[in-house]
C-alpha cells in the first residue's frame, strides 16, 4: 500500500525566506508524485508533478521539488516566500497514471511580514 | 465551463437522511474522481469514473455510498441514511485524459450530519 507523510502540519516563514515543506512517501513500485496547493475557499490546484522524468521538477509560482529515491522524499521548496504563498499544501502519490492519488495530511504555510 | 462545479456548497442533514451531491466536471474531461476530506486530513479517494464507466469504487466506505455518471459528464454522489461520521468535505476532480496526471478540483461540498 502507498502512503505519504508530511512532516509538520504548520510551517511559518518570514516573507523573503526559504520555504521547505517536507514529504516522504512509501510505495512498492516506482511512484508518481504530486504537490497540490489549496487556497481558502478554492479547489486544490496542481503545483508540480514527478512522473519518472527529471528528478528536479519545476512548478508554478517559483516552486520546485526534488525526487530522491534513496530517501523516499519529494520535498517542496521555494527560494523566497511571498505573502501570496500562504495556503495549505498537499503531497500525493500514485502507482500509475489513471489510478487514485493517496494524499498526505497537508501542511499549512504561514508567511509573516 | 470555467472549472469543476460542485453543488450544493454546504449541506446540513439530519442523521438518517439521504443526500445527493452533484459534480459538473470541465466539459470534455474523461476522468472523474470523488474524494472525501475530513477536518484536518488530506483528501481520501472514494471512486473513479472513466466516461460513464465506474472503474474503481474501492474507496467507498460502505454500501450507503453510491456514485453514478450515467452520460459521462455530470456525476452524483449519493449517501443513504447519513451518519455523523459522514460529515466531511466531498471533493470532485476531473482530468482531460484517462489519467490522474493533472486533476482539476472543485471547491467541494461541506456535509454536516447532525
Amino acid at each position: 500500500a502507498q502512503s505519504v507523510t508530511q512532516l509538520g502540519s504548520h510551517v511559518s516563514v518570514s516573507e523573503g525566506a526559504l520555504v521547505l515543506l517536507r514529504c516522504n512517501y512509501s510505495s512498492s513500485v516506482p511512484p508518481y508524485l504530486f504537490w497540490y496547493v489549496q487556497y481558502p475557499n478554492q479547489g486544490l490546484q496542481l503545483l508540480l508533478k514527478y512522473t519518472s522524468a527529471a528528478t528536479l521538477v519545476k512548478g508554478i509560482n517559483g516552486f520546485e521539488a526534488e525526487f530522491k529515491k534513496s530517501e523516499t522524499s519529494f520535498h517542496l521548496t521555494k527560494p523566497s516566500a511571498h505573502m501570496s504563498d500562504a495556503a495549505e499544501y498537499f503531497c500525493a502519490v500514485s502507482e500509475w497514471q489513471g489510478n487514485k492519488l493517496v494524499f498526505g495530511a497537508g501542511t499549512i504555510l504561514r508567511v509573516k511580514s | 465551463g470555467a472549472g469543476v462545479s460542485q453543488s450544493p456548497r454546504y449541506k446540513v442533514a439530519k442523521r438518517g437522511q439521504d443526500v445527493a451531491l452533484r459534480c459538473d466536471p470541465i466539459s470534455g474531461h474523461v476522468s472523474l474522481f470523488w474524494y472525501q476530506q475530513a477536518l484536518g486530513q488530506g483528501p481520501e479517494f472514494l471512486t473513479y469514473f472513466q466516461n460513464e464507466a465506474q472503474l474503481d469504487k474501492s474507496g467507498l466506505p460502505s454500501d450507503r455510498f453510491f456514485a453514478e455518471r450515467p452520460e459521462g459528464s455530470v456525476s452524483t454522489l449519493k449517501i443513504q441514511r447519513t451518519q455523523q461520521e459522514d460529515s466531511a468535505v466531498y471533493l470532485c476532480a476531473s482530468s482531460r485524459r484517462k489519467s490522474n496526471e493533472k486533476l482539476f478540483f472543485g471547491s467541494g461540498t461541506q456535509l454536516s450530519v447532525l
